[in-house]
């Protein structure tokens, strides 16, 4: 079974819906992230947390919360999703000291 | 905003050769990593050098990092197919272990 995984993988989804993506990771890092990538861009981060009570903006956080519901478990909920919000998401892990992150399979997201 | 750009964007090279991409960032880092991505999937970790180290090796890869000029390069020795991917740099900060991730390098190895 993959350690980092995301649901769902795929979604459309129309503009001003609410929409949760939500990862789970087995690796007991206590460390999550969520970043978005557009085409030309690379990575950008979201949301990220250090622990369950630890919740951090990222460089692109309006319009994006997050909820870290167990250490294993960290969602990401767009509240009225716009087109510009279409996107491949991605959720990664990793544990406080060891900079290597673990990422997840990603979430195509697309806004009509 | 982006930490790092690589250079080139894109590369096609032949099957065998050397493929060598380049990435410059802006600040001061405790380390700089590279991630693999193949077409649509997750990153994948491949090294992670630390600022205090010029040179690492691992395998097939070779990656340096001259901290005056702000630059690591990516250099990939004897190509396969299988190495076709996106390939990013991404910096972390002292104190900090957020990763701020650069444009990335296409790289296309033709069999």
């Amino acid at each position: 079974d993959a350690d980092v995984t995301q649901t769902p993988r795929n979604r459309i989804t129309k503009t001003g819906k609410r929409i949760m993506l939500e990862c789970s990771q087995t690796k007991g890092h206590d460390r999550m992230y969520w970043y978005r990538q557009d085409p030309g861009l690379g990575l950008r981060l979201i949301y990220y947390s250090f622990d369950v009570k630890d919740i951090n903006k990222g460089e692109i956080s309006d319009g994006y919360s997050v909820s870290r519901q167990a250490q294993a478990k960290f969602s990401l909920s767009l509240e009225s999703a716009i087109p510009n919000q279409t996107a491949l998401y991605f959720c990664a892990t990793h544990w406080t000291g060891f900079n290597e992150q673990y990422f997840g399979p990603g979430t195509r997201l697309t806004v009509t | 905003s982006q930490q790092g750009e690589e250079d080139p964007q894109a590369l096609s090279i032949q099957e065998g050769e050397n493929a060598t991409m380049n990435c410059s960032y802006k600040t001061s880092i405790n380390n700089l990593q590279w991630y693999r991505q193949n077409s649509g999937r997750g990153l994948v970790h491949l090294i992670l050098i630390r600022s205090n180290e010029r040179e690492k090796h691992s395998g097939r890869l070779r990656v340096t990092l001259d901290t005056s000029k702000k630059s690591s390069s990516l250099l990939i020795t004897a190509s396969r197919a299988a190495d076709t991917a996106s390939y990013f740099c991404a910096t972390s900060n002292f104190g900090n272990e957020k990763l701020t991730f650069g444009t990335g390098t296409r790289l296309t190895i033709i069999p």
